[in-house]
């Protein structure tokens, strides 16, 4: 099984700031990861589909890079409504693995 | 507009079974794998089951042989059977949809909860 260890935990950040949240596969995923928003007492919302593609709809500021075993997660502009919990997943093979998440909290 | 409604949450002692059921519209639901994705309280997602618009059911490990994951297209509606149920089986449960080509999900339910307690 993929194992998707996600850093870090928790990120404090302030309106504006460029963002940075990292996942590492446990074994080459390709471009096979996706990362979603997740919002408290809400469904998770998808952003970006393999490594690189932003999902309709979803802001430009979103944007993601890597294959392989290391991915990340770049929000450039930082805006109110980006604070909430961040999971990659890999889509590569079941089962089907999500990373730990990341809290990106207000600094 | 794609929704997706869950239903068949509950109380349910160590041991016991329940049945999820979700309902789907705004989409040709025949056409997409559908999986449940689980949320223990304050914690992050677990994958559970897919069944796939080809027909092959996949599971975790940490519920395969206790859960069977259904669907009827007739209905639109697939469905979770959830037996020997364990404490840490206590979640809000997710149906979501999976995208054209792709396991990744785009689209969720507002969950379900599922409490495993004596």
């Amino acid at each position: 099984d993929i194992q998707m260890t996600q850093s870090p935990p928790t990120l404090s950040a302030s309106v504006g700031d460029r963002v940075a949240i990292t996942c590492r596969a446990s074994q080459s995923i390709s471009s096979w990861m996706a990362w979603y928003q997740q919002k408290p007492g809400k469904a998770p919302k998808l952003l970006i589909y393999k490594a690189s593609s932003l999902e309709s709809g979803v802001p430009s500021r979103f944007s993601g890079s890597g294959s392989g075993i290391e991915f990340t997660l770049i929000i450039s502009g930082l805006q109110p409504d980006d604070f909430a919990t961040y999971y990659c997943q890999q889509h590569n093979k079941f089962p089907l693995s999500f990373g730990g998440g990341t809290k990106v909290e207000v600094k | 507009e794609v929704q997706l409604l869950e239903s068949g949450g509950g109380l349910v002692q160590p041991g016991g079974s329940l049945r999820l059921s979700c309902a789907a519209s705004g989409f040709t639901f025949k056409n997409y794998g559908m999986s449940w994705v689980r949320q223990a309280p304050g914690k992050g997602l677990e994958w559970v089951s897919i069944f796939t618009e080809s027909g092959t059911a996949l599971y975790a490990d940490t519920v395969e042989g206790r859960f069977t994951i259904s669907r009827d297209n007739s209905k639109n509606t697939v469905y979770l059977q959830m037996n020997s149920l364990r404490a840490e089986d206590t979640s809000v449960y997710y149906c979501a949809k999976s995208a054209a080509a792709n396991t990744v999900f785009d689209s969720w339910g507002q969950g379900t909860l599922v409490t495993v307690s004596s």
